[in-house]
């Protein structure tokens, strides 16, 4: 079955980067995009930017543009999101969620919390 | 920067029907925005229900549908039941990036 399986939780402290994963399988890896979402404690959902599994490319939300670098490796059906430039307004759950091209979305990850405090 | 628009809160009996909207400030919401409608409840991981516009994944109940009208997206919940009190977020991909509505608070009492 389909399974996008996010890393553990992350505490950091402002200024830092964190890497958050997300580990596909069931499915050919490239046939799908995936999105990353996150989502402030008592917050709605925030869309941050999408890679291309295929070709690598990405796009990011305006928010983001210079702060998050998504990557993935082909060899292991994994995207990663880094962001840099921690503050304590990046404390949220952060998903990662699949779509096949042309808008349909599924899957989610179960999501992985990141904590930023000094 | 795009900003979608819902209802932040609804109340609707059970059985009851009950529409969602989901408008963009870029103008009509149509085909090309690619709505997508996603349900999470408290503590847990968002669900997708429709994609697409109208389209239905396997997990989705019967009871909801997706549609256009006018110039917004809409969910519609038929016979509403009591596990459907949840949280309800529309994604839209208006003006060549996609962003998510506040979210509309559904309450089934």
């Amino acid at each position: 079955q389909v399974q996008l399986v996010q890393s553990g939780a992350e505490v950091k402290k402002p200024g830092a980067s964190v890497q958050v994963s997300c580990k596909t399988s069931g499915y050919t890896f490239t046939t799908y995009f995936i999105h990353w979402v996150r989502q402030a404690p008592g917050h709605g959902l925030e869309w941050m930017g999408i890679i291309n599994t295929d070709d690598g490319v990405t796009d990011s939300a305006h928010n983001f543009k210079g702060r998050l670098t998504m990557t993935r490796d082909t060899s292991t059906s994994t995207v990663y999101m880094e962001l840099n430039g921690l503050t304590s307004g990046d404390t949220a759950l952060y998903y990662c969620v699949r779509e096949k091209p042309g808008g349909g979305f599924d899957i989610w990850g179960h999501g992985t919390m990141v904590s930023v405090s000094s | 920067q795009t900003v979608v628009t819902q209802e932040p809160s609804l109340t609707v009996s059970p059985g009851g029907t009950v529409t969602l909207t989901c408008a963009s400030s870029t103008g009509a919401v149509t085909v090309g925005c690619l709505p997508n409608w996603f349900q999470q409840k408290p503590g847990q991981t968002p669900r997708t229900l429709i994609y697409s516009s109208y389209n239905k994944h396997s997990w989705t109940p019967a009871r909801f549908s997706g549609s256009l009208l006018g110039d917004k997206a809409m969910l519609t919940l038929s016979d509403v039941q009591p596990e459907d009190e949840a949280e309800y977020y529309c994604l839209l991909y208006c003006g060549r990036t996609w962003a998510f509505g506040g979210g509309t608070k559904l309450t089934v009492l």
